[in-house]
């Protein structure tokens, strides 16, 4: 299985602050690596797919980049609704295996 | 809007099974895979599986191709997923979700998520 390693774990800035978490592969995976924000008691929400295309919706604050083995979330302009657990996942081969997560909080 | 609402918290002893339902609406079933992904508490998300509701093929993940099983009900609108021979580290919330692109783990609607809980 592709291994997805990111850092950091956890992280705690203040709003307004700009925000990045990376998300290395095991394994060359072209861009296919998505990004998800799960908030507690609910259910993960697609923010990015294909390393850089924002999904329907999402707010123009996230945006991602990367291609191969090295990827980037980044949050402009981090807002309290921002608090939440942020996940990595490649679609390049089954299974698609997440991240371990990168949890952020308001400082 | 697709909708994909899933059954009530379930409680099992281990080495029983345990059956989670996804009910779709709002989308073209011959176009709509259900995929499985869990959470065990503290744990990252773990992708288990797929389910084509328009032509029934599935797929799994080789961890758990022994012991899990997706199947749809006829009217196609709903999807099962059975676990068995379970274990403690199968507690864990489990999610049904909808593939933004047909035949990736790209997942873009999602249900609420099931908690099961494995205890003797």
């Amino acid at each position: 299985d592709i291994e997805m390693t990111q850092s950091p774990s956890s992280l705690s800035a203040s709003v307004g602050d700009r925000v990045t978490v990376t998300c290395r592969a095991s394994q060359p995976i072209s861009i296919y690596l998505n990004w998800y924000q799960h908030k507690l008691g609910e259910a993960p929400k697609l923010l990015i797919y294909s390393a850089s295309r924002p999904q329907s919706g999402v707010p123009s604050r996230f945006s991602g980049s990367g291609s191969g083995t090295e990827f980037t979330l980044t949050i402009s302009s981090l807002q309290t609704e921002d608090v939440a657990t942020y996940y990595c996942q490649q679609s390049y081969r089954d299974p698609g295996t997440f991240g371990q997560g990168t949890k952020v909080e308001i400082k | 809007q697709v909708q994909l609402v899933q059954s009530g918290a379930e409680v099992k002893k281990p080495g029983a099974s345990v059956k989670v339902s996804c009910k779709a609406s709002g989308y073209n079933y011959t176009n709509l895979v259900i995929h499985w992904v869990r959470q065990a508490p503290g744990q990252r998300l773990e992708w288990m599986g797929w389910i084509n509701l328009g032509n029934d093929k599935t797929k799994y993940s080789e961890k758990f191709q022994d012991r899990v099983s997706v199947t749809r009900e006829t009217s196609a609108t709903t999807a099962h997923l059975v676990l068995n021979s379970l274990r403690s580290e199968d507690t864990g919330v489990y999610y049904c979700a909808k593939d933004l692109l047909v035949g990736t783990t790209t997942l873009d609607f999602w249900g609420q998520g099931t908690l099961v809980t494995v205890s003797s």
